[in-house]
């Protein structure tokens, strides 16, 4: 099936500092990418989606300053994390849908756990 | 979107048959239903989609009345490693976002 590579799969950094999570798919091209949080013992939450050569769309609630969005090819999208701090500490998802092919399914990467001191 | 409802947290034992309800009242024409899986600290693993009536494959069966109000996953004889959540989707297969509900907490004892 197809995979989504998502790096790193845990982060600890310092308040302040700005940390940037990659999602690849492997062996897809994915126009639409799309990001999610989840805090321990809940549901995950959209965030926002990423499209390819266009500007990402958020979530009502979400900071678009605080967190950017960059999905420069149809294999790549990164969420940078900006200024991070504790409040942002949490397990950040991404997931793509394939542009051709399997496109019934969402494929979903591994996650990254920010954890910010 | 269409909003899911499935039970907080379910129970069973090594060797049963499990079976999560979920309710989709608003589900639209065009909205798929889509089960997905997830361990702790791992990204949710697709397990079934359907449309209507039933669907089958190699780990689960989803059942999909004629209203297509609800849909039910089935997993047979279910082991300790089927101990996870379970989300139920609704939405549409053209790129569409997906939002998750609460999921269901399957734990399964020996």
């Amino acid at each position: 099936g197809a995979v989504v590579s998502q790096h790193p799969s845990r982060v600890i950094c310092k308040s302040g500092t700005s940390v940037k999570i990659e999602c690849r798919s492997l062996d897809f091209q994915a126009t639409t990418m799309f990001w999610y949080r989840q805090f321990p013992k809940q549901s995950l939450m959209l965030m926002a989606t990423s499209n390819e050569g266009s500007k990402a769309t958020y979530e009502q609630g979400v900071e678009k300053d605080k967190f950017l969005i960059n999905h420069a090819s149809l294999t790549l999208s990164t969420l940078t994390v900006t200024s991070a701090h504790p409040e942002d500490s949490s397990f950040y998802i991404c997931s793509a849908w394939p542009t051709q092919g399997a496109g019934e399914k969402l494929f979903f990467g591994s996650g990254t756990q920010l954890s910010v001191l | 979107l269409a909003k899911t409802t499935q039970p907080i947290s379910m129970d069973s034992y090594e060797g049963q048959e499990v079976n999560i309800t979920c309710s989709h009242n608003n589900i639209a024409t065009n909205d798929y239903i889509t089960w997905y899986q997830q361990f702790p600290s791992q990204g949710p693993r697709f397990i079934i989609q359907g449309y209507k009536t039933k669907v089958t494959n190699e780990v689960a069966s989803l059942f999909i009345p004629a209203d297509r109000k609800s849909s039910t996953l089935s997993l047979p004889r279910v082991s300790l490693s089927d101990t996870a959540v379970y989300y139920c989707l609704v939405g549409d297969t053209e790129g569409g976002k997906l939002i998750f509900g609460q999921g269901t907490e399957l734990s399964v004892k020996p």
